[in-house]
């Protein structure tokens, strides 16, 4: 049961152009997005959230755009450094409850 | 910058074999989390823990798993009889507020290997 799904395994970009991360999700009781970063052998890490009363947050490089019609989140990273490379989660919450659901991930390399 | 700690960072068990997981929450932090990913697969939760009792858990959290916070700094994930489906990262996590607003903080994660 894929609530949360990151379709693309894998994404190569060139070190200063943008990176773009999409996510899907099916279930309409999330409310609230968040996009981890995780290197290996270390646990995710928080890079940037959103409430599903916004379209846009935006911090720094990272900017999270939501679709709530589409059902659909992207990451933009601009621009992107080798030091992003990494595997980044799309995971959601509805409202009420403690649980984090996953994607399954997409792989980012910035090639220098 | 604080951080969850969580031992051991690899376990090897025989199935059967009770294991304990232990973490080391951010000290002002309200709420705890394990999570775990077998494999090539999604993270995925298992429990949330608030004010000395598990608020909301998953059908993977059966009753051959329990947590307790055993004194006002670790939080431990006990697994009573391994098997080998358990083998697994597991990722304990804490927030201050309980939704999670501002990310949660996650541990480096125990390798748990069941043999």
């Amino acid at each position: 049961d894929q609530q949360v799904k990151q379709n693309s395994p894998s994404l190569s970009v060139q070190e200063g152009r943008i990176s773009i991360l999409n996510c899907d999700y099916t279930n309409s009781m999330f409310d609230y997005f968040l996009w981890y970063k995780k290197y290996p052998a270390e646990g995710p890490t928080f890079l940037i959230s959103i409430s599903s009363i916004k379209d846009k947050n935006e911090d720094g490089r990272f900017t999270v755009f939501l679709n709530k019609s589409a059902k659909h989140l992207s990451l933009h990273i601009v621009p992107s450094q080798p030091g992003d490379s990494a595997v980044y989660f799309c995971a959601a919450m509805g409202a009420g409850s403690y649980q984090l659901t996953f994607g399954k991930g997409t792989k980012l390399s910035v090639i220098p | 910058e604080p951080e969850v700690t969580q031992t051991p960072s690899h376990q090897v068990t025989q199935m059967g074999q009770e294991v304990i997981l232990r973490c080391v929450p951010i000290s002002n932090h309200l709420y705890f989390y394990w999570y775990r990913q077998i494999l090539g697969q999604k993270v995925e939760f298992l429990v949330s823990f608030y004010n000395n009792e598990i608020s909301e858990k998953s059908e993977i959290f059966d009753d051959q798993f329990s947590v307790e916070r055993p004194d006002g700094s670790n939080f431990t994930l006990k697994i009573r009889s391994t098997k080998l489906e358990d083998s697994a990262m597991y990722f304990c996590a804490s927030t201050y507020a309980g939704q999670g607003t501002y990310g949660y903080t996650f541990g480096s994660g125990t390798r748990l290997t069941v043999v």
